[in-house]
This record gives structure tokens, sequence and C-alpha cells, in this order.
């Protein structure tokens, strides 16, 4: 299975400003998603990553609050923008291969809001 | 929207005790999954699962595909402290490769 590198890991912002997550895959693969993990709640999805064009949005989530980009099949980039102390969550990146159904995890990034 | 209800919600059980948790849905779905989160990871695939009625077993855990396809249990035998975690189960949308998960069941096993 694929495997993931996610960063950072971890990261405390200060309310007002923007946060940029990238997700590196060690091999192509066909589908690109962000999660959500709220405290103690379970995954929610962001969007879906499309290489070469825009992603793939939810309902609640929108552009302009978490812009994404994937320029190509092995990378993307979560952008958590004007963040406020409700944006403190885990967010994970995911990714499936061809054919495949089960999801593979980053280690996800714990991000806190003050 | 939809919703995928498991409980129990949290269990705390001795270390060398069987675990049982279920996930239940109100709609029928075709693929059901079952994800464990250590703390400060992501959520690791344990098993899957595509046939109605289907029992599959991965070590000691062993999960059923419910045969009305709206709900699963999984089952952990002789627990050890390593099965600490949160366990979600989960399905796939029809006709896309996007996932709802469970609410999520707690284990802590006490040694």
């Amino acid at each position: 299975s694929a495997v993931i590198s996610q960063k950072p890991s971890r990261d405390i912002c200060q309310r007002g400003t923007s946060l940029t997550i990238q997700c590196q895959v060690d091999s192509q693969v066909t589908m690109m998603f962000w999660y959500r993990q709220q405290p103690g709640q379970s995954l929610t999805l962001i969007a879906t990553a499309n290489q070469g064009s825009e992603a793939t949005y939810e309902s609640g989530f929108v552009i302009d609050k978490f812009p994404i980009s994937r320029p190509n099949l092995t990378f993307s980039t979560l952008t958590v923008s004007n963040m406020s102390p409700e944006d403190s969550s885990i967010y994970l990146c995911s990714v499936t291969v061809s054919g495949g159904y089960g999801y593979t995890f980053g280690s996800g990034t714990r991000l806190t809001v003050v | 929207g939809q919703q995928l209800n498991q409980s129990p919600q949290s269990m705390f059980i001795q270390e060398g005790e069987d675990v049982s948790m279920n996930c239940t849905s109100s709609s029928i779905f075709n693929t059901w999954l079952w994800y464990k989160q250590d703390p400060g990871e992501g959520p690791v695939l344990l098993i899957a699962l595509y046939k109605a009625g289907e029992l599959t077993s991965n070590g000691r855990l062993t999960a059923q595909f419910g045969i009305t396809r709206k709900d699963s249990f999984l089952n952990i035998s002789a627990s050890i402290p390593s099965d600490v975690g949160i366990y979600f189960c989960a399905v796939i949308t029809s006709g896309t490769y996007k996932y709802i998960f469970g609410t999520g069941t707690r284990l802590k096993v006490l040694a």
C-alpha cells in the first residue's frame, strides 16, 4: 500500500492566520482526499483533491476557507485560511489506488488555533 | 445526512477478554470496512467486507457484514493492551470512492 508523509504533524497558530498542510505519497495514486477530525469526533470529508483541476468540496466546506492544490499524482496541499479556534482539529490526507477500496491515511496534522 | 451509529461508544475491558462492537445504518451499503486509530495516528484498515453475510477474520479480529446490508459487527478475541484505540466502521457511498465513517468505539484495555 501507499506510504503517506504529511507535514506538519502538529502546529499551534494564531487566529486570523493561515496554515498549509502538505501530503506527499510515495507512489502515484488515483484519488486523494482531505478529512477533518474534530476533537473526540469521527472523520468528515472536506474535499476530493483532483489532479490538475479544482477540488470537489463537500457540503459545508468552501474553497475560500480550505483551498486545495494537487499539481500531480503524488502531492497535495490543504490550506486552512483565516483560522479561528473552531478550526482546531486533526486534518488527515488519505489516498486510494485504482481498483482498491481501502483508504490509506496519513498520520494527520493536529492543529490548535489560539 | 447519512450516519453510521456505533455501539458501544466506549468500553473498558480486562486483558484477555473478548470484545464485540457493532455499527448500524438506516441505509443499505455494499461495502463495509473497519478501521483502528491509535493516538496521534491516522486510521488503519483492519478488515474490508464486500458481500452480505460475509464473515472475515484477520488474526484475532473477526467482522461480519450483516445480511440486511445495514449493519456490521467486529469482534476482538483475547484482547491485549495494544488493542487500545478508536475503532471506526466505514461504508462507501454508491458510485463514488467517498467514505462515511461511524461515530467510533473507544476501547481501553486494563492490564
